[in-house]
């Protein structure tokens, strides 16, 4: 069974790049879209990205000018850099599987969650 | 991009009783790509519903999940008290970016 788990910084300064890395294991990275997806304090749930096992991505527009995903098989890891951070990109980022098969791209598995706040 | 709208935003409701959450999306989106999670404070989002009405492995009957087009339902048949939550619908269709719901807190009334 897949685990996830995202490891990184819980405090980054506002205007620098907030950089976490999820790391992955029970199962190989192939033929899967590796995502990260953040939840603000006391709301919903925004998409980040996706990565693939081969390195294709795939960023939401709202944030494509800032954020870079990238992954290294050989560690089982894929990393989420998001660059010149304010307080509204505080929130708790998760990192999730989504299956190549397109009728499956949901999110059946979930890391725990980081909670990152950006503050001086 | 397909803005998902779930009503109501809270539903308050007892043990035992149904409860119907409501998604609702600003166009098509095919009954193959829709999805259903749940929430509890403090955890990750956990898969309940996927292909409008495919539950997840393990995920018991009293979930149920309907719909097409742009109007999709998840109905919980018999609240458990392990069932307050906060449910999201998402979309995973060829249209990115995916998207989410804002969410409906079911409450112990």
């Amino acid at each position: 069974q897949v685990q996830l788990q995202e490891s990184g910084p819980g405090l980054v300064k506002p205007s620098e790049t907030l950089s976490l890395i999820c790391t992955v294991s029970g199962e190989s990275m192939d033929n899967y879209y590796w995502n990260w997806i953040r939840q603000s304090p006391g709301k919903g749930l925004e998409w980040i990205g996706y990565v693939f096992h081969t390195g294709t991505t795939h960023y939401n527009p709202s944030l494509t000018s800032r954020v870079t995903i990238s992954v290294d098989t050989s560690k089982s890891q894929f990393s989420l850099s998001l660059a010149s951070v304010s307080a509204a990109d505080t929130a708790v980022y998760y990192c999730a599987r989504a299956s190549f098969e397109p009728t499956l791209r949901f999110f059946d598995s979930w890391g725990q969650g980081t909670l990152v706040t950006v503050s001086s | 991009e397909i803005v998902l709208t779930q009503s109501p935003g809270t539903l308050s409701l007892s043990p035992g009783e149904r409860a119907t959450l409501s998604c609702r999306a600003s166009q098509s989106v095919g009954s193959l790509y829709l999805a259903w999670y749940q929430q509890k404070f403090g955890q990750s989002p956990r898969l309940l519903i996927y292909g409008t009405s495919s539950r997840a492995t393990g995920i018991p009957d009293r979930f149920t999940g309907s719909g097409s087009g742009t109007d999709f339902t998840l109905t919980i048949s018999r609240l458990e008290p392990e069932d307050f939550a906060v449910y999201y619908c998402h979309h995973y269709s060829r249209s990115l970016p995916w998207t989410f719901g804002q969410g409906t807190k079911v409450e112990i009334k």
